[in-house]
């Protein structure tokens, strides 16, 4: 089945900055690639996705870049606010059966 | 999301206690899915359905169980058989499965022991 590896596990930068995530993929067949945002205590929310036709995707502050080959995807914020702190997901939909697979989620802090 | 509504938002369980956990959507989605959130896990499939009657397993179902007889409804039990049930649980739908479109999430239940 699908594997989804996700790097770092925290992060912390400093307001303004940039904050990069990055994941890896094992099924070359895998074809949708969303990012979720979760705060404390809250429920996941969908912030960026990309399909595999695509390579980049980019949304106000937030970029999504995908790179088949190598198999993997990265989530880039620009100009940090304390509001993006969070737990970040990525996610990857296998090609065999559909299902999202989650890597471990990475800790953002963005300090004032 | 609006459209997803999970209750009870806290559940305690006693020893050898059958819980169910409720999930109603009114986004009109085919798909319906239910994870397990542990800290510094990220989120696990226990079961998923893509039509009325008819739903699979996903990578962590011992211990859980589900039915699906409305569109709109996918109840989680977990049995007792489930020995370490301390989790967030989220319920989540989509348009349809295989589709790349994207799943969206109930606010969760928290579940403990007693």
């Amino acid at each position: 089945g699908e594997n989804v590896e996700q790097h770092p596990s925290t992060l912390s930068v400093q307001e303004g900055d940039s904050a990069v995530i990055k994941c890896t993929y094992s099924d070359s067949a895998s074809n949708y690639f969303p990012w979720y945002k979760q705060e404390l205590g809250k429920r996941p929310q969908l912030i960026i996705d990309i399909r595999s036709n695509v390579g980049e995707k980019k949304d106000q502050r937030i970029a999504v870049t995908l790179n088949k080959t190598a198999k993997h995807f990265s989530l880039h914020i620009t100009e940090t606010q304390p509001e993006d702190s969070a737990v970040y997901f990525c996610a990857a939909r296998g090609g065999s059966n559909y299902k999202l697979t989650f890597g471990k989620g990475t800790l953002l802090t963005v300090n004032p | 999301d609006g459209g997803i509504t999970q209750s009870p938002k806290y559940l305690f369980r006693k020893e050898g206690q059958n819980v169910t956990l409720s999930c109603e959507q009114n986004l009109n989605h085919d798909a319906m899915y239910w994870y397990r959130q542990d800290p510094g896990q990220g989120l696990r499939l226990i079961y998923y359905s893509q039509i009325v009657n008819d739903f699979q397993k996903g990578d962590i179902a011992e211990g859980y169980s589900v039915s699906r007889e409305k569109k709109e409804s996918f109840p989680l039990t977990v049995t007792s058989a489930q020995k370490n049930p301390t989790a967030f649980y989220l319920c989540a739908s989509s348009p349809e499965q295989g589709s790349n479109q994207p799943q969206h999430f109930g606010d969760g239940t928290r579940l403990s022991i007693l």
